[in-house]
């Protein structure tokens, strides 16, 4: 079974506006990190976010937020007011306590259109 | 800090030849990891050191690649002889060890390697 399921291979979003790239895991460990990368057309992975399974609250860093529900497994990325430099691939990643591997999606690729 | 460093960052060569991928981990960092990226395929763990130690090769394709780990600053990833389909993103990533489930994974820019 896949660890990570992004189902969105490409979403499009106009500039200004909110998106949310889809994300659920699969895991039965009880303690694990959920992450989240960009990676631009230059081809660096950068990191945005990071949501804890104890976190009580949702993550959030700037324009990005994680939205985390535990119950069904799901850890969607929203980025809010969308700038035409957000346009790049997502990837969600998933690393259990247990283990030392980042489990990665397949990745969204996101598009904003002026 | 200068984050992990790859090189090259481009490497073209040809079918049969040897390549060396290098990477310098950030300081301190307990693990590091070399992936590689395709369409095809994504985003794949080909092994990962602790501690300059190899825990986990079963991601390595086969035995033409090869990936040492002298020393805490320093691994290498070796492909010999190279094929095409071995073309690919190849990223080294490096994170500390602080025992929780929060460390991220800091990436290199990557090598792109092309077999002609």
């Amino acid at each position: 079974a896949q660890k990570i399921t992004q189902t969105q291979p490409g979403m499009f979003v106009q500039e200004k506006e909110a998106v949310t790239l889809d994300c659920t895991y699969d895991t039965s460990d009880p303690s694990y990190g959920l992450f989240w990368y960009k990676q631009p057309s230059s081809g660096e992975m950068i990191f945005l976010i990071y949501q804890g399974s104890y976190d009580q609250q949702n993550a959030t860093e700037g324009r990005y937020s994680l939205n985390f529900q535990k119950a069904r497994k799901s850890a969607n990325l929203v980025i809010s007011a969308s700038q035409l430099g957000d346009s790049a691939m997502y990837f969600c990643a998933m690393r259990e306590v247990t283990g030392n591997q980042f489990y990665f999606g397949t990745g969204t690729s996101l598009t904003v259109i002026p | 800090d200068a984050g992990v460093i790859q090189s090259p960052r481009h490497e073209v060569t040809e079918m049969g030849q040897e390549v060396t991928l290098r990477c310098k981990p950030i300081s301190g960092h307990d693990y590091l990891f070399w992936y590689r990226q395709t369409m095809m395929r994504g985003l794949e763990l080909l092994i990962y050191f602790n501690n300059n130690v190899p825990i986990d090769d079963s991601g390595m394709p086969e035995d033409r690649f090869s990936a040492k780990m002298p020393n805490a600053s320093f691994s290498t990833l070796k492909i010999q002889p190279s094929e095409p389909r071995d073309s690919a993103v190849y990223f080294c990533a490096s994170r500390d060890d602080r025992g929780s489930s929060y460390n991220e994974q800091f990436f290199g820019p990557g090598t792109r390697l092309t077999v002609l």
